[in-house]
């Protein structure tokens, strides 16, 4: 089975600062990852994705990950972040052939005035 | 609108009462699936389900069932509650693993 890490719990960043959250999962083999974001008292929805093609994936919000297969990482980043951004954020993985998406423990983002 | 609904949002019931969360989509979705939050723990899956009528277990089954009569609705059952499934519970629906998956707003249960 997969695991998914994310060293960090959480990340304290000042307004309009870079950002960068960290994914690391466990199997080599071919593998989807995804990016949630969950804001407080809702559900989770995707930010970004990859399945294949470019390691360099945009997603919404102007955040975009890259896919390292060498180190088996998926980081996420913003080059400026808003107020806004504060949120938790989760990195997921399924492979082919499983029938589960395993998340990590999430990174509380909080982003200071 | 596309959306997962769930209901209740805030439960609280007493160690032993069964009680059911129900879950619909309206996407047509084959794929859905249950999750439950805890600090430090991130998601962990308790049952998935493929299609009307094809479920399994996830990672954290124990004390859980489901049923897939209908394939826009997944209620989460639970025979006789304890207080170590007081969790945060999601439920989630797509058209397969890779492709997003859509999430209620959640349902907050407490047992005691």
């Amino acid at each position: 089975a997969q695991s998914v890490t994310q060293l960090d719990s959480q990340v304290p960043v000042f307004e309009e600062a870079p950002v960068e959250l960290r994914c690391n999962y466990s199997s080599s083999v071919s593998v989807y990852l995804f990016w949630y974001v969950q804001y407080p008292n809702q559900g989770l929805q995707l930010l970004l994705k990859y399945l294949s093609g470019s390691t360099l994936v945009k997603g919404i919000n102007g955040f975009e990950a890259e896919f390292n297969k060498s180190q088996t990482s998926f980081h996420l980043r913003k080059p400026s972040v808003h107020i806004s951004d504060t949120a938790e954020y989760f990195c997921a993985v399924s492979d082919n052939g499983a029938n589960n998406l395993f998340f990590g423990t999430g990174t509380r983002l909080t982003v200071i005035p | 609108e596309a959306q997962v609904t769930q209901n209740p949002r805030y439960l609280i019931t007493v160690t032993g009462k069964k009680l059911t969360v129900t879950c619909s989509q309206n996407m047509n979705h084959e794929y859905m699936s249950w999750y439950r939050q805890d600090p430090g723990l991130g998601l962990r899956q308790i049952y998935y389900s493929m299609n009307v009528e094809v479920t399994d277990k996830g990672d954290v089954p124990e004390g859980y069932k489901v049923s897939r009569k209908e394939k826009r609705n997944f209620p989460l059952i639970l025979e006789s509650p304890s207080p170590n499934q007081t969790s945060l519970y999601f439920c989630a629906s797509s058209w397969g693993l890779n492709t997003e998956a859509f999430f209620g707003q959640g349902t907050r249960l407490t047992v005691v």
